[in-house]
């Protein structure tokens, strides 16, 4: 079944800096690869996600690059803001289309 | 407003009580799953459902006991809770038949068993 490893499990950047989180993947046939977000004491909510057939999305300060060869994806967030601070999810399909699995998480922190 | 509803928000409870976490969603989502939320582990599946009267185990089921008979709702039930299954928990919705959709999540039930 797919697995997902994602790193690191923690990541201090100062106000303005960029962060970036990594996240590798079992199953070459996976094709949809969603991040989520989690503030504090929230539920996790999508924030970006990409498809196979694109090696790069972008909105605003967020974006999302794929190696479908190297099974990685990661996000970007440049300009990083205190309100950056949460916990990152990445996730892709399991084995169904409709099942998720999800990494460990990212406890991103933005230092004033 | 499309949304995923769980209820309670908090909740202690003693050893080996029955319990129930409701979830209803209003987007008419077929599937639907559960999630125990654990520092360090990330989002695990206890149970998922792909439509109504249709559950299956997911990574972490023992203990727990879910039910789909109708399509808003799939309860979460701990039939005699133990003090490892305090943890977060978070249900999920999205669509089944629409492939490459995004997953809405209930608000989190904090669970203690003491």
């Amino acid at each position: 079944g797919e697995n997902v490893e994602q790193h690191p499990s923690t990541l201090s950047v100062q106000e303005g800096d960029s962060a970036v989180i990594k996240c590798t993947y079992s199953d070459s046939a996976s094709n949809y690869f969603p991040w989520y977000k989690q503030e504090l004491g929230k539920r996790p909510q999508l924030i970006i996600d990409i498809r196979s057939n694109v090696g790069e999305k972008k909105d605003q300060r967020i974006a999302v690059t794929l190696n479908k060869t190297a099974k990685h994806f990661s996000l970007h967030i440049t300009e990083t803001q205190p309100e950056d601070s949460a916990v990152y999810f990445c996730a892709a399909p399991g084995d169904s289309s409709y099942k998720l699995i999800f990494g460990s998480g990212t406890r991103l922190l933005v230092r004033p | 407003e499309a949304q995923v509803t769980q209820n309670p928000r908090y909740l202690i409870t003693v050893t080996g009580k029955k319990l129930t976490v409701t979830c209803s969603q209003n987007m008419n989502h077929e599937y639907m799953s559960w999630y125990r939320q654990d520092p360090g582990l990330g989002l695990r599946q206890i149970y998922y459902s792909m439509n109504v009267e249709v559950t299956d185990k997911g990574d972490v089921p023992e203990g727990y006991k879910v039910s789909r008979k109708e399509k808003r709702n799939f309860p979460l039930i701990l039939e005699s809770p133990s003090p490892n299954q305090t943890s977060l928990y978070f249900c999920a919705s999205r669509f089944r038949t629409v492939p490459n959709t995004e997953a809405f999540f209930g608000q989190g039930t904090r669970l203690t068993v003491v």
